[in-house]
Formats: C-alpha cells, structure tokens, sequence
C-alpha cells in the first residue's frame, strides 16, 4: 500500500538558516504530493502541491520537487524564520480523497 | 467564504460512553473526509464521504462509523469509547474530484479526551 517516510524530528534552527525536511514515498501508479503545515492549536494547511514528476511546488518560499526516479519529495526553504515554527506533514494522494501522512517533523525556529 | 467547521473543538468523555463529532464543510464542497491524529499513530484516514455515501473507508473499527447529510455536513460516531480514541479528529472537505484536480481543506479539529 502506501506510504510516506518523513524525517524524524524536532528539528531546530536558527533564523535565516536553511531548511531541508526529506520525504520519501511508495506507491502505486503515479501520486500527487504534497506538503501540510500544522500551526499550534490549528488544522492542517496545504503549503505546496506537485502532480506529477519533475514539478517544483512553490509557496512561501517553500519548495519541492517531485523526484520520481527518487521518490523522493523533499522540502526546502532559503531562509527561516520565526514565524515558520510548526509541524510539517508529507502527504500523497492516489487519485481519490484519501491522504496519506508521513509522522510530521516539528520545526523550531529561534532568533 | 467560511472554512470547515467542527464542533465541538473540545470534549471529555468516559471509556464506555459514544459520542458524536460534526463537521460543516466549505460551500459548494460535496466531499468530508475523517482523519484521526495521534502521538503515537500519527494522521489516520477514517473515511471519506461524498454525496450522503461512504466513498472510502481506513482501518479503523466497526465503532467508528459515519453519515453525510443532503447539506453535505457530516457527522462521526464512536461508540463504547477506549483510551486509545483520545485524538484530535480532523475532517476535511472537498469538491469530491480527487487529486491532483482538487484540493482538500481541513478544519480546527475536535480534541476528544477519553478517561
């Protein structure tokens, strides 16, 4: 079946540092992929999407890249900030509703 | 446009008892799907409603069930609740198309405490 491996956390950084959080997946056929922000207190938000391979998910100065020779959809920023301080799902999508979830990696952001 | 709804955002109950979730979904959104997150399990897909049907459904129990309205708000059941069901629930709504036409919205979240 599916599933999604995301990089155990927490993980903590400095503002203004650069942020890699990996995710790798398997599934059959070809998912769309995602990546969810979950604030303190709050519901999960879409940050980027990419459905298909090779395209790059872009929000916030968030980035992904879908690697299908990889499987590998990892997320990266240039420059942190205090603000972006949340938990960060890796999410997949067969084709239906249905979403499966990578653990969450907390990100935490001191100035 | 107003969000996904949940109530109630908080609710205490005692191993044994049921209890009933709601979830309002965005105008014009005719999908609600139900997902259980936990510590230990992480983010669980329930099951996914679409037009009053049960379109998908996860590996949960026979104790957590679910209906869909004509208005296309939701409601989940629990019943003879365990400690394990503390969770936050979360539902998300959708226009029902799937991925990668559509995307899905989240509400706040029920926090359920079981003693």
């Amino acid at each position: 079946g599916d599933s999604v491996t995301q990089m155990e956390g927490p993980v903590t950084l400095s503002e203004e540092a650069f942020l890699t959080i990996n995710c790798t997946y398997t599934a059959t056929g070809y998912p769309s992929l995602f990546w969810y922000v979950q604030y303190p207190g709050e519901g999960l938000q879409l940050l980027l999407k990419a459905t298909k391979a090779d395209d790059k998910g872009s929000n916030k100065g968030f980035e992904a890249t879908y690697r299908k020779e990889t499987t590998s959809f990892h997320l990266e920023k240039g420059s942190v900030q205090v603000s972006d301080s949340a938990v960060y799902f890796c999410a997949l999508s067969s084709g239906n509703e249905k979403l499966t979830f990578g653990t969450g990696t907390r990100l935490t952001i001191i100035p | 446009k107003a969000g996904v709804t949940q109530t109630p955002r908080y609710l205490i109950k005692t191993r044994g008892q049921q209890v009933t979730l709601s979830c309002s979904p965005i105008s014009g959104h005719r999908s609600v799907s139900w997902y259980q997150q936990t510590p230990g399990q992480g983010l669980q897909f329930l099951f996914e409603y679409f037009s009053e049907t049960q379109r998908n459904k996860g590996n949960f129990p026979g104790r957590f069930s679910g209906r869909q309205f004509s208005n296309s708000r939701s409601e989940m059941n629990v019943s003879t609740l365990e400690l394990g069901d503390s969770a936050l629930y979360l539902c998300a709504s959708s226009r029902g198309q799937g991925a990668p036409r559509d995307e899905q919205y989240f509400g706040p979240g029920t926090r359920l405490t079981v003693t």
